[in-house]
This record gives structure tokens, C-alpha cells and sequence, in this order.
């Protein structure tokens, strides 16, 4: 079973909809990341938090608004999402004391954009 | 700039082959590197990775990785592969100062055959 948690699972949304995808952790992480992963590529990074900070935005279009209230939760809200922006999103968390670069992953919430 | 390279989309084993699957990086600094392994539907999950030391790294599930500074490369292999192994195998760098910032290759669907 992941410790990262991603819900929902799956995700179908209209061009002038506005949802979000929410992540939690437990292991006491202060690093969480959001990633996006198309189909049969690598996963790309987005964004990174760490102490709850904003640190790294991958210049990711504004329409992907992040947001971290707390140490253990991460989210996404997503507005005027575009086709192209279908994919699996995956969140994941790591310490942030110690660059060791294990990153713990959820199974992620896959979105299609109609 | 980093990147990492994975010589091999996909490789097709029969069970109890030996596998190795392919990496090389290119790094103008030191570096972490790591193997990740994405069962289908699920996230990524850390497989081994090298920070420092011995360059003969093992890992969980049988595997074992070789860090060869020279050659920039970090071959994953496995003596003996079940069914079980079928999945795609991200190789990933990061830099030691970052905030476990990963690049990831391509990846390397492994198919193994009964």
C-alpha cells in the first residue's frame, strides 16, 4: 500500500470546469512535488513545496494552480484545463533534511480534459 | 544540464533470463542516480539508487545496478527475472544540491515471457 495517498483516482473534466486533485502524506515529508506524466513518457516535473514554500514551478502554465495547506497535504486546481493537459498526475513527497532523492510516489489521479 | 539517456524502449526477456537494461547520463557536476520501476496503473517506486560509495548498488526485488563514472553509465540487470518484473523502469539523475529534483529518462518497458 503507497503512503502517499492521491485522490481522486480518476478525473474527467470539461474545458470550463474547475476541480482539483488533492495528496496526503504521513511520513512527516516537508518536500511534495507534483508531477505530470503523459502516456508511455517519463514523468515531468511541475512543481515542488518545500516547508510548505513554493520552491520550483517548472513554468508551468497558470491554469495548474498549486497549493499546499499544510505539511502533510498537497493540491492542484485545475480551471480551463486543455486536451492536451490529459494525463496522470502524480504527487509525491520526500524529506527535505537530507537530499537523498528517494521519492515516494501515490498512484496518481488520471485526468482527461474533454 | 543533466540528462539521462535509456538506450533501450523495450526489451523482451523469457522468465528466469538474466536482463540488463540500459542507462547512461550526462552530468557537468556529481551526481545521485537512482532506478524507479511503474507497475501499469500505479506510481513509481524506488528500485535502488547510488549516492555515493561502492558502485555496485543492490536494490529490492533481486535487482543490482553498476555506477561506472567513465562510461557515465548505471546499467540495471537481474540474473533471473519472473513475470512479476514486467513493468517500465525509469532511470533518473539528480543533482546533489537540489531539492530531490529528479530528470528521468525515457524508460525501458521490460516484457517478460513465459
Amino acid at each position: 500500500d503507497t503512503e502517499v495517498t492521491q485522490t481522486p483516482k480518476h478525473l474527467v473534466m470539461g474545458m470550463t470546469n474547475k476541480k482539483s486533485l488533492k495528496c496526503e502524506q504521513h511520513m512527516g515529508h516537508r518536500a511534495m512535488y507534483w508531477y505530470k506524466q503523459k502516456a508511455k513518457k517519463p514523468p515531468e516535473l511541475m512543481f515542488v513545496y518545500s516547508y510548505e514554500k513554493l520552491s520550483i514551478n517548472e513554468s508551468v502554465p497558470s491554469r495548474f494552480s498549486p497549493e499546499c495547506p499544510n505539511s502533510s497535504l498537497l493540491n492542484l486546481h485545475l480551471h480551463a484545463l486543455q486536451p492536451e493537459d490529459s494525463a496522470l498526475y502524480l504527487c509525491a513527497s520526500s524529506t527535505r533534511d537530507r537530499v537523498t532523492g528517494e521519492l515516494f510516489f501515490g498512484e496518481g489521479s488520471r485526468l482527461t480534459v474533454l | 544540464a543533466q540528462s539521462v539517456t535509456q538506450l533501450d524502449s523495450q526489451v523482451p526477456v523469457f522468465e528466469e533470463a538474466p536482463v540488463e537494461l540500459r542507462c547512461n547520463y550526462s552530468s557537468s557536476v556529481s551526481v545521485y542516480l537512482f532506478w524507479y520501476v511503474q507497475y501499469p496503473n500505479q506510481g513509481l517506486q524506488l528500485l535502488l539508487k547510488y549516492l555515493s560509495g561502492s558502485t555496485l548498488v543492490k536494490g529490492i526485488n533481486g535487482f543490482e545496478a553498476e555506477f561506472n563514472k567513465s562510461q557515465t553509465s548505471f546499467h540495471l540487470r537481474k540474473p533471473s527475472v519472473h513475470i512479476s518484473d514486467t513493468a517500465e523502469y525509469f532511470c533518473a539523475v539528480s543533482d546533489p544540491g537540489g531539492y530531490n529534483k529528479l530528470i528521468f529518462g525515457a524508460g525501458t518497458r521490460l516484457a517478460v515471457h513465459p
